[in-house]
């Protein structure tokens, strides 16, 4: 099973909003509504920001917004913070009861 | 609260075996899937398997079979994860990982503090 794809890194200013992509296949993100991301500070467990591709958890700001397109998707976070910069993982469900992880995009706040 | 707690950091030979412990409390423990995620050091996350904690049926990634297996303990609500053969690569921190309950899959919601195995002669 090949990871899924994302960029190594994206960045953007205090309050703009910056986009991370995270491309599979059919067999993946395509064909399951099981898209998962995470956040992952330094030394830190991942904590779910995104779940089944658009819900949030209970406690994670609205300024995190999760979509799919074919087999590819997106997380948004808009309104950028400090807080925000850390390593994002995305996850999708691949069948046979397996799932694969994106390799992580590390956010920078400029 | 929910809480998953797990054992100490470990450091072994290579082709020895490690066995790390997950002890879940604050729910149900039957009622959610366990998963275990590895993450070497400066690298991403990869998903190792899941277990029933409830029935004991397993699911590994690919990459680890032959040589991993989880099991549980109900009566103290623990999973644990074997990985045996262990090469340098391994070397890595390992976290058990609840699932979301019902029908909401193939996402964790709890994770446990994550432990250090360092495989090293």
């Amino acid at each position: 099973q090949s990871a899924l794809t994302q960029p190594p890194s994206a960045s953007g200013s205090p309050g703009q909003s910056v986009t991370i992509s995270c491309t599979g296949t059919s067999s993946d993100v395509g064909g399951y509504n099981y898209v998962s991301w995470y956040q992952q500070h330094p030394g830190k467990a991942p904590k779910l920001m995104i779940y089944e591709v658009t819900k949030r958890p209970s406690g994670v700001p609205d300024r995190f917004f999760g979509s799919k397109s074919g087999n590819t998707a997106s997380l948004t976070v808009s309104g950028l913070q400090a807080e925000d910069e850390a390593d994002y993982y995305c996850s999708s469900y691949a069948g046979s009861n397996n799932l694969v992880f994106g390799g992580g995009t590390k956010l920078t706040v400029l | 609260q929910v809480q998953l707690v797990q054992s100490g950091a470990e450091v072994k030979k290579p082709g020895a075996s490690v066995k790390v412990s997950c002890k879940a409390s604050g729910y149900t423990f039957t009622s959610y899937y366990m998963h275990w995620v590895r993450q070497a050091p400066g690298q991403g996350l990869a998903w190792m398997g899941i277990i029933s904690p409830s029935g004991g049926s397993t699911s590994y990634a690919q990459k680890f079979q032959g040589r991993v297996t989880m099991t549980r303990d109900t009566s103290t609500s623990t999973v644990y994860m074997e990985l045996s053969s262990l090469r340098s690569e391994d070397t890595a921190v390992y976290y058990c990982a609840r699932e979301g309950g019902g029908s909401s899959r193939w996402h964790f919601d709890y994770w446990g503090q994550g432990t250090l195995v360092t495989v090293s002669s």
